[in-house]
């Protein structure tokens, strides 16, 4: 069975500034999909980037990158810039290549952007 | 913009009472998923439907959970005898052709489940 390891139950830092946020994951197969989804305090959640195993680059999408480091199975999501908006909960996702549609979540990382 | 939408927001029930718990997913999307966060833990799979059967569920969807899709917009969750555990936060969540295709599963506010 896959497992989503999030270490950092909580973040904040300064609005403008870099964050990093660190996803471990653990499989034994090669091809699947990693996500990044955003919990903001309304509950709803929304994807914020999806990489794809047998893809070598790294995703991004607009100020969010993320570093995924196959052999080290790592999958960090960067945000740049940060803004107010960005509080939210930040789950890490793993999905199987194979058959299910089933997302394992990790634990979740809550980030407070601070003014 | 189009979203899945939950009702009811919030419900309490009695240990041992049925719940129904409903969703609206987005009207061209496919697949359909119920998920559950109990306070403070990670986001668990519970069920994945398509084309009018579940495709995949986990353990925690024992005999007392059933989905259903019955009238073509509506896909519920029903617990049939509720126990203190159950109590947690349900997420509905519907995409159009799958995770593996699209990325994206799209994710209604949740409906909080609280058994006394």
């Amino acid at each position: 069975a896959q497992t989503v390891t999030q270490s950092q139950p909580e973040m904040s830092v300064q609005e403008a500034e870099t964050v990093t946020l660190s996803c471990t994951y653990d499989t034994s197969e090669n091809n699947y999909y990693l996500f990044w989804y955003k919990q903001p305090p309304s509950r709803q959640m929304i994807l914020v980037i999806r990489q794809e195993a047998y893809k070598q680059q790294n995703a991004t999408e607009n100020r969010f990158s993320v570093n995924f480091q196959k052999a080290a199975k790592s999958f960090s999501l960067k945000i740049s810039d940060s803004q107010l908006g960005d509080t939210a909960m930040y789950f890490c996702a793993f999905l199987s290549n194979f058959g299910n549609e089933k997302l394992t979540f990790g634990t979740g990382t809550r980030l407070t952007i601070i003014p | 913009e189009p979203e899945v939408t939950q009702t009811p927001s919030h419900q309490v029930t009695q240990m041992g009472q049925e719940v129904i718990l409903r969703c609206v997913p987005i009207s061209n999307h496919l697949y359909f998923y119920w998920y559950r966060q109990i306070l403070g833990q990670k986001v668990e799979f519970l069920v994945s439907f398509y084309n009018n059967e579940i495709s995949e569920k986990s353990e925690i969807f024992d005999d007392q959970f059933s989905v259903e899709r019955p009238d073509g917009s509506n896909f519920t969750l029903k617990i049939r005898s509720t126990k203190l555990e159950d109590s947690a936060m349900y997420f509905c969540a519907s995409s159009v052709g799958g995770g593996k295709l699209t990325g994206e599963l799209f994710f209604g506010e949740g409906s909080r489940l609280t058994v006394l």
